[in-house]
């Protein structure tokens, strides 16, 4: 069964950085781009950035592209997305999510991180 | 990139067909066949119902249909049921580094 396991809810205060994961299974990790997108709350989805795990090549939101770092590791299937800087406006729900061709087709449970003091 | 244009809200009674909207430009919804559609619930995950314009991916609805004229594509619900009642957010490629762009999101009410 495909999945995409996403990390457990995330408390920072302002300035700190938070690193999310998300453990791909049941399909091969590097066939496909893991994306990620953002919901803040009573708000839509944001795109935020993407990257290929077999090659490394990153795509990113204008906004993001200073704050957003992107890893993966083939060996545990997983992919990682660093926001740094945060602040309050970083309060959301994180998705990871599979491209399949030009569309997201599987995605995690979502991440929470709440950004206060 | 801006968000994609949508309506905030469409309502319609069950049987009845409704249809969203999705603005892009040129260089987004217009210049690619990669606008994509996703219904999301409350909490939850979306899910994809559209993509490559017109597209459904398996397991999906039949009455759920997407389209598109220049810069504005179009996400259509006929036969609307209850369980349609949910946010849906069109997507679209935006060229550069492989980069994409959301759409505001519509709330669909069922009266």
């Amino acid at each position: 069964q495909m999945q995409l396991a996403q990390s457990a809810i995330e408390v920072k205060r302002p300035g700190a950085s938070v690193t999310i994961s998300c453990k791909a299974s049941g399909y091969t990790f590097t066939n496909d781009h893991i994306h990620w997108v953002r919901q803040a709350p009573g708000q839509g989805l944001e795109w935020m950035a993407r990257i290929d795990p077999k090659s490394g090549d990153r795509g990113f939101a204008q906004r993001f592209q200073d704050r957003v770092t992107m890893t993966t590791d083939t060996s545990t299937t997983t992919a990682r997305l660093e926001l740094s800087r945060l602040n309050s406006d970083d309060t959301a729900l994180y998705f990871c999510a599979r491209g399949l061709g030009s569309y997201f087709d599987l995605w995690g449970q979502g991440t929470l991180v709440t950004v206060s003091s | 990139q801006s968000a994609l244009t949508q309506p905030a809200s469409v309502s319609g009674s069950p049987g009845q067909s409704i249809t969203i909207s999705c603005t892009g430009t040129s260089s987004n919804v217009g210049g690619y066949k990669f606008v994509s559609w996703y219904q999301q619930y409350a909490g939850k995950a979306p899910k994809a119902i559209i993509y490559a314009d017109t597209e459904r991916p398996s397991g999906i609805s039949d009455r759920f249909s997407g389209s598109k004229s220049g810069n504005t594509a179009f996400l259509t619900i006929s036969g609307l049921e209850v369980e349609d009642e949910a946010d849906y957010y069109c997507c679209s490629f935006a060229g550069g580094h492989l980069t994409y762009v959301f759409g505001t999101g519509t709330n669909v009410a069922v009266l």
